[in-house]
Order: C-alpha cells, then structure tokens, then sequence
C-alpha cells in the first residue's frame, strides 16, 4: 500500500498570511495519462470532511482560490495564499485510486 | 441535488450489535462507490472501506477487516455500516461519502453517526 507522509504535523498561522502543508508518497502517484492521483481534504471541527484539491492540482467545486494544489510523483503541495479563521482544521492527503483509500497522518493548522 | 443522510447518534453497552446507515439521493445509488470513515476521539480519519452498491463489491481496509460489515440496499438507496458485538474503543463519529468518476474525489459527505460504546 501506498504511505503517506505529511509535514509538518501542527502549522500555526497568522491570519492574511500564507500557508503550505508538505506530502510525500512512498510510491509514484502519476499515471500515464498525465495525472498525479493526489486528493486533498480538511476536516474542520463539528463538521464532515471537505474535498478541497483532486489529481494534484483541480480545486474542487465551491473551494476558495486562495486553496491551490501542486505536486507530481511523490512530492505534492498544498498551499493557502491568505489563511483565513474559518481555514482551521486538519488537511489531509489522500492517494486517490488506491483501494481501500488512505489518508496520510493530518495537518492540523491552528491561527497564531 | 446529492445527499448523503446518516442516521441518528447510538449509545450503546459493549458486546451489543449495531448498523448505522447512509442514505443516498439524487443520484443512480447503484454506479458509485461508497466509502465509510472513522473519526475517534483525538484522532485522524481512517478510511474503513468501501461498496460499491452495483454488486455490493467491497473492499476492507486491514485495519477493518473482520471487524465490521458493509452493505448496501439498492431498493432503498441506502448504505450500512455494522458491528456484530461493539467494544468501547468503536467510540467515534462515522461519515459515508460517495466517489465521483474518474478517481476525482470524494465530494459529497454524510453529516456523521456519532456511536458512544459505554457500559
């Protein structure tokens, strides 16, 4: 199976500035197709998880623009251009075709 | 409009039985893959598994194996989660969520069943 690797594990920010949270797979998650399998999630307190990033890079429906994803292979980003309050939670990556998923340990990002 | 309604919080004493559900709406139930995910107290998510409600394939995560069953019911639209005798460490909030096409993600969640296992 595919392990996911998080860094760092706690990321406290200032609101307006800008945040980015590091995963690493132990395996290549690009396909030949050209996409990278990479989805990005936050689970924000007393509410279900959010979809925020799919295949590395696409922001999903609804998700601010401040929210961007980047990566291939085995190092991907995702990146907060403005943190704001409400972006309180952990983010978690996830191999998107490896079946049954997994997430990698969780970001939790916390307001300074 | 998806919707993903996840039945109501269990209080429930150790080596009892449960099955909590997720019903679907708004979509052809039978063509999508279902995923269950645990939230323990403190903890991350960890995926338990997945069905996809078709042919009621499922796929365990390791950790899940043996531990708890899925199922699905296309007549009702309506995905389950069970435990044949529950252990206080099942204390946690449980979310189905469907996966789009494509391996595009999990976009649309259940609100969550919150089972407290307690003597």
């Amino acid at each position: 199976d595919v392990v996911m690797t998080q860094s760092p594990r706690t990321l406290p920010v200032t609101p307006g500035e800008p945040a980015s949270i590091s995963c690493r797979s132990s395996q290549s998650l690009l396909d030949t197709n050209g996409f990278n399998y990479l989805d990005w999630y936050v689970h924000k307190p007393g509410q279900s998880p959010q979809l925020l990033i799919y295949v590395a890079s696409s922001r999903a429906s609804g998700v601010p623009d401040r929210f961007s994803g980047s990566g291939s292979g085995t190092d991907f980003t995702l990146r907060i251009s403005r943190v704001e309050a409400e972006d309180v939670g952990v983010y978690y990556c996830m191999p998107a075709r490896q079946t049954p998923p997994t997430f990698g340990q969780g970001t939790r990002l916390e307001i300074k | 409009e998806v919707q993903m309604e996840q039945s109501g919080a269990e209080v429930k004493a150790p080596g009892e039985s449960l099955r909590i559900s997720c019903k679907a709406s708004g979509y052809n139930f039978a063509n999508y893959w279902i995923g269950w995910v645990r939230h323990m107290p403190g903890k991350g998510l960890e995926w338990i598994g997945l069905i996809y409600p078709g042919d009621s394939d499922t796929r365990y995560s390791p950790s899940f194996q043996g531990l708890v069953t899925m199922s699905a019911d296309k007549s009702s639209n309506t995905a389950y989660l069970q435990w044949s005798s529950l252990k206080a460490s099942d204390t946690a909030i449980y979310f189905c969520a469907r996966q789009e096409d494509f391996w595009t993600g999990f976009y649309f969640w259940g609100q969550g069943t919150r089972v407290t296992v307690s003597s």
